[in-house]
C-alpha cells in the first residue's frame, strides 16, 4: 500500500520566517493533496497537485510537486500565528482509489 | 451553515457498550467517508460510501458497522467498544472520484 512520509515531524518558527515542509510517497503519485488541521477541528483542504512540476499558491502558501521524486513540498512565506496547525499530505495511487494520509507535521508559530 | 456536521462532538463510554456517531452533509456530495485519527494523529480511512453503497471497506473490526440511509447521511455504529477504539473519528464528503474532501469537526471517543 502507499505510504507517505512527512518531514520534519514538527516545526517551531518565529513569526515572519519562511518555512518548508515535505511529503514523500513510497509509490507513484496519481495526485497529491495538502490539508491543514487546527487543534480540535476537522481537516481543511488547501491544494491539489496532479502534474509533475506543478506549483500552486494560495495566499502565502505555495506547494510544488516533483513527480520523479514522488515528493511534494509546501512553503510558507512570512509565517503568521494563523498558519499554526497540523499539515497533512494525502495521496492517491490511481483514479478513484482511496486517499492515504501522512502522519502530519505540527507547525507552531511564535509571535 | 455547517457543511459537514457530526454528533456528538465528544463521547465518553465504558468498555463493552454500543454507541453510534452520526454524520450529515449539506453539500450535495454523493460520497462520504469515515476516518479514524489515533493518538499519534495518524489519519486512516475506515469506510467510504457512494450513493449509499459501500465502496471502500478497510481492515476494520466487524464491530464497526456503517450505515447510509441516504446520500447526505453516513452513520457509524460501534458494538462492544474496546479501549483501543478511543480516537477521534472524522466524517468527510466529496463528489465521487474527487479528493477535495470536506471534513466534519470530528467526534472524540473515549472508552474507559
Amino acid at each position: 500500500s502507499q505510504e507517505l512520509e512527512q518531514s520534519p515531524q514538527s516545526l517551531i518558527v518565529q513569526e515572519g520566517k519562511n518555512l518548508t515542509i515535505n511529503c514523500t510517497s513510497s509509490k507513484t503519485l496519481y495526485g497529491l493533496y495538502w490539508y491543514k488541521q487546527k487543534y480540535g477541528e476537522g481537516l481543511i483542504f488547501l491544494m491539489m497537485l496532479q502534474k509533475g512540476g506543478e506549483e500552486k499558491s494560495h495566499e502565502k502558501i505555495t506547494a510544488k510537486l516533483d513527480e520523479k521524486k514522488q515528493q511534494s513540498s509546501l512553503h510558507i512565506t512570512a509565517s503568521q500565528p494563523s498558519h499554526a496547525g497540523i499539515y497533512l499530505c494525502g495521496a492517491a495511487s490511481s483514479a478513484n482509489s482511496k486517499l492515504t494520509f501522512g502522519k502530519g507535521i505540527t507547525l507552531s508559530v511564535r509571535p | 451553515d455547517t457543511a459537514v456536521s457530526q454528533t456528538p462532538k465528544y463521547l465518553v463510554t465504558q468498555m463493552g457498550n454500543d454507541k453510534s456517531i452520526k454524520c450529515e452533509q449539506n453539500l450535495g456530495h454523493d460520497t462520504m467517508y469515515w476516518y479514524k485519527q489515533d493518538s499519534k494523529k495518524f489519519l486512516k480511512i475506515m469506510f467510504s460510501y457512494n450513493n449509499k453503497e459501500l465502496i471502500i471497506n478497510e481492515t476494520v473490526p466487524n464491530r464497526f458497522s456503517p450505515k447510509s440511509p441516504d446520500k447526505a447521511h453516513l452513520n457509524l455504529h460501534i458494538n462492544s467498544l474496546e479501549l483501543g477504539d478511543s480516537a477521534v473519528y472524522f466524517c468527510a464528503s466529496s463528489h465521487f472520484g474527487a479528493y477535495e474532501q470536506y471534513f466534519g469537526p470530528g467526534t472524540r471517543l473515549t472508552v474507559t
